[in-house]
């Protein structure tokens, strides 16, 4: 079974900042990784699969980068809608389980 | 326009058994993986099952110990989850979501692309 670690827990930050959240796998599973977005009340939305590359309407400020075990979702310069949950998931087996949660709020 | 619909919560004893299904509608259902997601209140995003395209290959979370059982019928573009021996660690919004890659190439996004609004499943007694 792969687990997904995200770090940090949580993330103070204000508008305009540099996010940067982490994701570790706790085997390689290449770059089949994908970063969601949940807000409050709302289903999960996809922001970028196979590591890098961006979901079909996503801003360019989400970037994501990584391979193996250590991934790393950017948010370039956050604006107000973007404070929410992150979740990373990976892809390589057929149990694509999530990590446990970023949870991005406003400083 | 590209959709998920839920439904079949509801409160449910311990013990009791509900089933959820899931009405797509926008694509071609017959053509994508389908998988069902759970979140138990204040906690994260738990992956349940997931099936093929045409239902010949099924895969389950290990925590679920065979309770669970995930179906489709692709000529009514539905999508169940069978749920029987209900526990109260079961209470969550339940999902389905489409694995963004289709047709025998499985070509297009490895990841859940689209997800329906989410049906609510309550354990108590």
């Amino acid at each position: 079974e792969i687990v997904l670690t995200q770090s940090p827990a949580t993330l103070s930050l204000s508008p305009g900042d540099r996010a940067t959240l982490s994701c570790r796998a706790s085997q390689s599973v290449s770059t089949y990784l994908a970063w969601y977005q949940q807000k409050p009340g709302q289903a999960p939305r996809l922001l970028i699969y196979d590591a890098s590359n961006r979901a079909t309407g996503i801003p360019p400020r989400f970037s994501g980068s990584g391979s193996g075990t250590d991934f790393t979702l950017t948010i370039s310069s956050l604006e107000p809608e973007d404070f929410a949950l992150y979740y990373c998931q990976q892809r390589s087996s057929n149990w694509p389980a999530f990590g446990q949660g970023t949870r991005l709020e406003i400083k | 326009e590209v959709q998920l619909v839920e439904s079949g919560g509801g409160l449910v004893k311990p013990g009791g058994s509900l089933r959820l299904s899931c009405a797509a509608s926008g694509f071609t259902f017959s053509s994508y993986i389908m998988n069902w997601v759970r979140q138990a209140p204040g906690k994260g995003l738990e992956w349940v099952s997931s099936i093929s395209s045409s239902g010949n290959y099924i895969y389950y979370a290990d925590s679920l110990k065979g309770r669970f059982t995930i179906s489709r019928d692709n000529a009514k573009n539905s999508l169940y989850l069978q749920m029987n021996s209900l526990r109260a660690e079961d209470t969550a919004v339940y999902y389905c979501a489409r694995d963004g890659r289709f047709g025998v190439a499985l070509v297009g996004p490895d990841a859940f692309d689209i997800w329906g609004q989410g049906t609510v499943v309550t354990v108590s007694s």
